[in-house]
């Protein structure tokens, strides 16, 4: 049972423009929602993360946006660097507290084109 | 501040032999999770543990798998007796205590395993 999904398995994007990375989950029980960036043979790194109160969160270049009624989040970064390309991860937690397990989508390859 | 530790970093048994995967937390932190991410797959939590205690082991596999956290020393992930099918990466993550909100988990660099 994949409570949380990502159905674009890779994405490739022209430097400068906008990468637009999607996830959609299933449990009603999650309530923070996070974004991980992985390279080849690292571990997953943090990017940027929303509370389910929240609708939208921007660090930077990052907006998360959430859609509670429709279950489903989105990752943009604009603009699109060379740097960006690698596996993104959406992941989510059910809890009130920090101290939970994190369930995962199966990542997105984003690949930037120079 | 050094990040989470993981050794070995690569691990090759034979099916049969006994697998050891350590993790060292980051400084302060005192809350350890380890998920596996089989080829193409995304990562699967298996077990959450504070020092001396096993707090969720909900995605363990029943047998064969073990995980502790010592008073003193790293997590130990062990897979006993390994299968093919163990082969995967697996990676550790930490976080702090926290009392409202959330706080992150940080990753270290994973344990590649590969059984022959």
């Amino acid at each position: 049972d994949q409570q949380v999904k990502q159905n674009s398995p890779s994405l490739s994007v022209q430097e400068g423009r906008i990468s637009i990375l999607n996830c959609d989950y299933t449990n009603s029980m999650f309530d923070y929602f996070l974004w991980y960036k992985k390279y080849p043979a690292e571990g997953p790194t943090f990017l940027i993360s929303i509370s389910s109160i929240k609708d939208k969160n921007e660090d930077g270049r990052f907006t998360v946006f959430l859609n509670k009624s429709a279950k489903h989040l989105s990752l943009h970064i604009v603009p699109s660097q060379p740097g960006d390309s690698a596996v993104y991860f959406c992941a989510a937690s059910a809890g009130n507290f920090g101290n939970e397990k994190l369930t995962f989508g199966t990542g997105t390859r984003l690949t930037i084109i120079p | 501040n050094a990040g989470v530790m993981q050794n070995p970093r690569h691990l090759v048994r034979r099916r049969g032999q006994e697998a050891r995967l350590r993790c060292s937390p980051m400084k302060g932190h005192s809350h350890v999770y380890w998920y596996r991410q089989l080829p193409e797959e995304g990562l699967k939590f298996m077990v959450y543990l504070q020092k001396e205690n096993i707090i969720d082991e909900s995605g363990m596999p029943k047998e064969r798998f073990s995980a502790e956290f010592p008073k003193e020393g790293p997590s130990i992930l062990r897979i006993q007796q390994v299968v093919r099918g163990d082969s995967a990466a697996y990676f550790c993550a930490s976080s702090r205590t926290v009392t409202s909100g959330w706080y992150e988990q940080y990753f270290g660099p994973g344990t590649r395993l590969t059984v022959t």
